[in-house]
Parts: C-alpha cells; sequence; structure tokens
C-alpha cells in the first residue's frame, strides 16, 4: 500500500471549514483513499473513501486531485467534538489490511 | 447487542503470564484485525484474520498469537507478557477487504498495563 504524508496538527475554528490534506504521491490505479479518526482514546471511525472522484457524505467531503497524488478531507462547519487525530490510508483491491500512519492531530478551537 | 465488543476493558497483568484479549463481532464480518497503539507510534496492525481458521501477521506480531476457530471471535494471546506489551489494543472487523467497500469497525479497546 502506498504511503501517506499528513501535517503532524492542525488548528480550526469552531463553525469554519476545516481542510486537513493528505500526499499519497506513489498511489497506484487500484488504490483507494480512506479516511479515519479517533476521538481521544475512542477506537477509530471510518469517514468516508474514495478512488478518483470526489465524494460527500453526512460527515464530510473528499476531494482527490486530478492525478490521484494528493487528497483534502473537508469537515464543512467543524465542531468541538470533531477533535481528534485524522488518518490518511492510501489501500489497494485486494489489499487485506490497513495500516495507519501518524494522522493529523486536529484541534478546533472556540 | 450488534457490534464489536473486546473484554477485559482493562487489565494488569505482570511479566511472564499468560493474558489473552477477547473479541467478539456480531455481524458475520469475514475480516477481524488486531491492532495496538502506543505513544509516538499511532495504531500498528498485530495480526489478521480473513476467515475462520485463515490468519496472518500484521507489522507486528512477535510475542502474539491468534485463532480464529468461529467468525465471530479473534481472540488475541500474549504467551508471556513483557513490558514492551502495554499498551491499548484495538481489535476490528470488516465485511470485505477491497473494492471500496472495506470500512473497518472498531471496537472500544483494552487497555494493558503489564508490570
Amino acid at each position: 500500500d502506498a504511503k501517506t504524508t499528513q501535517p503532524p496538527s492542525m488548528d480550526c475554528a469552531e463553525g469554519r471549514a476545516a481542510n486537513l490534506p493528505c500526499n499519497h504521491s506513489t498511489i497506484s490505479g487500484n488504490e483507494y483513499v480512506y479516511w479515519y479518526r479517533q476521538i481521544h482514546s475512542q477506537g477509530p471511525q471510518y469517514i468516508i473513501h474514495g478512488l478518483k472522484n470526489n465524494e460527500t457524505n453526512e460527515m464530510a467531503s473528499l476531494i482527490i486531485t486530478e492525478d490521484r497524488k494528493s487528497s483534502t478531507l473537508i469537515l464543512p462547519h467543524a465542531t468541538l467534538r470533531d477533535t481528534a487525530v485524522y488518518y490518511c490510508i492510501v489501500r489497494g483491491v485486494g489489499a487485506q489490511k490497513l495500516v495507519f500512519g501518524q494522522g493529523t492531530r486536529l484541534t478546533i478551537n472556540p | 447487542d450488534a457490534g464489536i465488543t473486546q473484554s477485559p476493558r482493562y487489565k494488569i497483568t505482570e511479566t511472564g503470564r499468560q493474558v489473552t484479549l477477547m473479541c467478539h463481532q456480531t455481524w458475520s464480518h469475514s475480516y477481524m484485525f488486531w491492532y495496538r497503539q502506543d505513544l509516538g507510534h499511532g495504531l500498528r496492525l498485530i495480526y489478521y484474520s480473513a476467515a475462520a481458521d485463515i490468519t496472518d501477521k500484521g507489522e507486528v506480531p512477535d510475542g502474539y498469537v491468534v485463532s480464529r476457530s468461529k467468525t465471530e471471535n479473534f481472540p488475541l494471546t500474549l504467551e508471556s507478557a513483557t513490558r514492551s506489551q502495554t499498551s491499548v489494543y484495538f481489535c476490528a472487523s470488516s465485511a470485505r477487504s477491497w473494492g471500496g467497500t472495506g470500512e473497518l469497525f472498531f471496537g472500544e479497546g483494552s487497555r494493558l498495563t503489564v508490570l
């Protein structure tokens, strides 16, 4: 699976959009981009995933660049409860496991 | 209740003792995983299983043993616990592992302290 690079930490004001970047320059054509988050000491929680097209669900939007070498997770109206560590993961078709990196610690400030 | 549950949630043991962490899921998911999480290392995969009686090593398997005799259960055993195995252990399950549908569902974690 391709490695990912994320900033170790970010801050965002409550109510604003939080944009979390992820670089995955070695991604191959059949690899998906997944985002998970971990709030405090809870188990990680799935947020969203995508292959080529931008995706949106009730939690977030995922923007993948045309060359697929990077992506951005967008939390449109961040709340204090969105404070968490966010993990960007690349996982190939047929891959049986999900390998986590260090993630980005996002702090939402009042 | 449906979901994935881990037990015990908290465990203190001594060096050299055998410890088993239990994981149970009610979705009949094919895939199950064990991760450990330590400060400064994030989540690291210990073992995973694609189905009953099929297991494979992850990134950090040394010192651990797993079994999967039933689809719903995936116990993790530390045969002779060491202080370096003090960690938070997360179990996860997935219906499928590929094709963009491989969402993992995590348990609440088991916090193990080895004295």
